[in-house]
C-alpha cells in the first residue's frame, strides 16, 4: 500500500503557458499533500503543503499566485504552474501522508518541468 | 545553522562493507526522524523511520537515535552497488502529517 502517483512524468512547454501536474494516493486517504521542487543536485525543498478542502499553505518566498494548489478530494491534488518561464524548470514531486498514520510522506515518482 | 545537517559526500564504501551515514538537526523538540533513498532522476523511497532513542533494524538497514545528541544514522550492511544512491534524512516536528525538514544529502557510492 501507500502508493502516490503523478501525472505527467514529463512536460515540456513554451514560455508563457501553464502547467498542470496531477496528484494521486492511489491506495489510501491522504490528509495532507505536500508539493516539492528539486533543482539539479540540491535535496528537496518544500513548496506548500496542502489539505483537502483549505486553502494551501506556502512556504516563504513561493508566489501562491504563480504556483495554484487545488486539492479537490482526499485522493487528488493539482499544481498549476501559471505563465511558466526557463527559470520554473525543475523537478516536482508531491507527497502524502496517510489519513491513520504517523508523519510517514510517501513520494509520488515526481514530474520533470522543462520550459523553453 | 541548518535544521537538518549531512554531509554531502560522496562517500565511498567497499562492497560488502558497512555504510555509515551520519545527520544532526537543531530543534530539540522534533520527534519523527525519516532516512530517504534517492536515485539520480528519481523521488525519494522511504527506507526507514524512527520515532524512540535507540535502534532500530529492518533487513540490511539500522537506523539510529540518539535525541540527546540531536543525532541519527542509518547502517548499511553488507553494502551492494545498487545501494549506491543520495540518502536524504528528515526530521519533523511532530508525530502527526505536518511539515518534514529535509537535509541536503549524502550521496553513496559502493565500489565493487
Amino acid at each position: 500500500g501507500a502508493v502516490v502517483s503523478q501525472h505527467p512524468s514529463r512536460v515540456i512547454c513554451k514560455s508563457g503557458t501553464s502547467v498542470k501536474i496531477e496528484c494521486r494516493s492511489l491506495d489510501f486517504q491522504a490528509t495532507t499533500m505536500f508539493w516539492y521542487r528539486q533543482f539539479p543536485k540540491q535535496s528537496l525543498m518544500l513548496m506548500a503543503t496542502s489539505n483537502e478542502g483549505s486553502k494551501a499553505t506556502y512556504e516563504q518566498g513561493v508566489e501562491k499566485d504563480k504556483f495554484l494548489i487545488n486539492h479537490a478530494s482526499l485522493t487528488l491534488s493539482t499544481l498549476t504552474v501559471t505563465s511558466a518561464h526557463p527559470e520554473d524548470s525543475s523537478f516536482y514531486i508531491c507527497s502524502a501522508t496517510r489519513k491513520e498514520g504517523l508523519d510517514t510522506q510517501y513520494f509520488g515518482p515526481g514530474t520533470r518541468l522543462t520550459v523553453l | 545553522q541548518k535544521e537538518v545537517e549531512q554531509n554531502s559526500g560522496p562517500l565511498s564504501v567497499p562492497e560488502g562493507a558497512i555504510a555509515s551515514l551520519n545527520c544532526t538537526y537543531s530543534d530539540r523538540g522534533s520527534q519523527s526522524f525519516f532516512w530517504y533513498r534517492q536515485y539520480s532522476g528519481k523521488s525519494p523511497e522511504l527506507i526507514m523511520s524512527i520515532y524512540s532513542n535507540g535502534d532500530k533494524e529492518d533487513g540490511r538497514f539500522t537506523a539510529q537515535l540518539n535525541k540527546a545528541s540531536q543525532y541519527v544514522s542509518l547502517l548499511i550492511r553488507d553494502s551492494q552497488p545498487s545501494d549506491s544512491a543520495t540518502y536524504l534524512c528528515a526530521v519533523s516536528r511532530y508525530s502527526s502529517a505536518s511539515k518534514i525538514i529535509f537535509g541536503s544529502g549524502t550521496r553513496l557510492s559502493i565500489r565493487p
